[in-house]
């Protein structure tokens, strides 16, 4: 099956840092990649869909200029949580999408953000 | 708004005690339902997609079948390895993203 890395699998930063979480797909092209949030005992929140070479599409209620991402390229999609708060401490998880497998998404390991 | 439940919330077995996970959905046009397998601190795993009722996909001890309405995952002679959170999403015509359910928490006991 298609591959995702995710990296950092942890991080702890100060309160007011910024944090960037990198996602690959590693033997795949991804046309789309997703971000989500997850908290402890809850279901996969979606936060944003990166298309490769466009704006990131956030949903509602997610503030862009907090979480920045970029997807340069069809292996590359990056979050950047700016300014964390100790709020923002989290499970975030990445996924990707091929154009030519019906859809499925690939996760990441997953990303445990904790601010102090 | 497309919507996804899940029952039940938490589910204890005995090795080897079958039983089942629904997932039940509305969704304006299915384009696929989706069931993953989660491990805690881990990203979800991929499991099955089903397309169209009346489909039906088995890997190993796990068998996942679709209705119109809702789509069941079997579980045979569980093992302690398969305790685990299942999650089922779907994805409807109108866009590419998933909407998840609140997921099965299964503990399968030795």
């Amino acid at each position: 099956g298609a591959v995702v890395s995710q990296h950092p699998s942890w991080v702890i930063c100060k309160s007011g840092t910024s944090v960037k979480i990198e996602c690959r797909s590693l033997d795949f092209q991804a046309t789309t990649m997703f971000w989500y949030r997850q908290f402890p005992k809850q279901s996969l929140m979606l936060m944003a869909t990166s298309n490769e070479g466009s704006k990131a599409t956030y949903e509602q209620g997610v503030e862009k200029d907090k979480f920045l991402i970029n997807h340069a390229s069809l292996t590359l999609s990056t979050l950047t949580v700016t300014s964390a708060h100790p709020e923002d401490s989290s499970f975030y998880i990445c996924s990707a999408m091929t154009g030519s497998d019906k859809n499925i998404q690939y996760f990441g390991a997953g990303t445990r953000l904790s601010v102090l | 708004e497309d919507q996804v439940t899940q029952s039940p919330e938490a589910l204890r077995l005995q090795e080897g005690e079958s039983s089942s996970l629904n997932c039940s959905y509305t969704v304006s046009g299915l384009r696929g339902l989706f069931w993953y397998r989660q491990d805690p601190g881990k990203g979800p795993e991929f499991l099955f997609t089903l397309y169209s009722a009346g489909e039906e996909k088995e890997k190993e001890r796990l068998k996942a079948t679709l209705t119109k309405k809702e789509s069941f995952l079997h579980i045979t002679a569980p093992k302690p390895e398969d305790s685990a959170t299942y999650l089922c999403a779907v994805q409807g015509n109108y866009g590419q993203n998933f909407v998840f359910g609140p997921g099965t928490r299964l503990s399968v006991l030795p």
